[in-house]
């Protein structure tokens, strides 16, 4: 069964800094892999989809890198701002049609 | 014009109840979810829909029963209402699975 970890936990940076968020997964047969940010009390917004044959995708201020092979992805965030505060969560889609989601890393810029 | 849609978005109700909570998008999309995201915040997949075909039915308890009636609207009806089941419930949709998934503002459930 796939399991998706995502670290650090929590993460509190000052504005402007760069920053990365890590993502592993445990069974490297994934379809695509999915970002998403999570503002409290909201629902999910998609950031970036990173199909299986990629090994990056870009948006704005946010690249997303794929290693299938060592069951890695990261999520690179550029110059961060106060607004870039939320839950960020990193979502895997196996086989089985589903999204399997880590835990999410809670990320707070301060200005 | 919001993309999917739920109703409602609070649900306060007493341990025993039956309840639905309704999903709507209008993406023209093939595929529809649910997902159950508990006090730790953690997201679970429930359901999956295509084409109004069930695809997916995780280990959810039989008195969670979906409901598709076309292909824009996936319904979510608990029967028997537990402590357990509060939590918050959202509906998600994609053109086909494995495309990117778009997410509902979600239902705040809370069972007294």
């Amino acid at each position: 069964k796939q399991e998706v970890t995502q670290i650090p936990a929590a993460l509190s940076v000052p504005e402007g800094e760069n920053l990365v968020l890590n993502c592993s997964f445990t069974d490297s047969a994934i379809y695509n892999l999915q970002w998403f940010r999570q503002d409290p009390g909201k629902g999910l917004t998609s950031l970036l989809l990173i199909q299986s044959s990629q090994r990056e995708q870009t948006s704005g201020r946010l690249n997303a890198s794929l290693d299938k092979s060592s069951g890695r992805s990261t999520l690179y965030i550029a110059a961060s701002q106060p607004g870039d505060s939320a839950t960020y969560l990193c979502a895997v889609y196996d086989s089985g049609y589903a999204l399997n989601f880590g835990k999410g890393t809670s990320l707070l810029v301060t200005p | 014009d919001t993309a999917v849609s739920q109703t409602p978005k609070y649900l306060v109700t007493q341990m025993g109840n039956d309840k639905s909570i309704k999903c709507e998008q209008n993406l023209g999309h093939d595929t529809m979810y649910w997902y159950k995201q508990d006090s730790k915040k953690f997201l679970k997949i429930m359901f999956s829909y295509n084409n109004k075909e069930l695809i997916i039915n995780e280990t959810v308890p039989n008195r969670f029963s979906p409901k598709s009636p076309d292909k824009a609207h996936l319904n979510l009806h608990i029967n028997s209402l537990e402590l357990g089941d509060s939590a918050v419930y959202f509906c998600a949709s994609s053109q086909a699975h494995g495309e990117t998934q778009y997410f509902g503002p979600g239902t705040r459930l809370l069972v007294l």
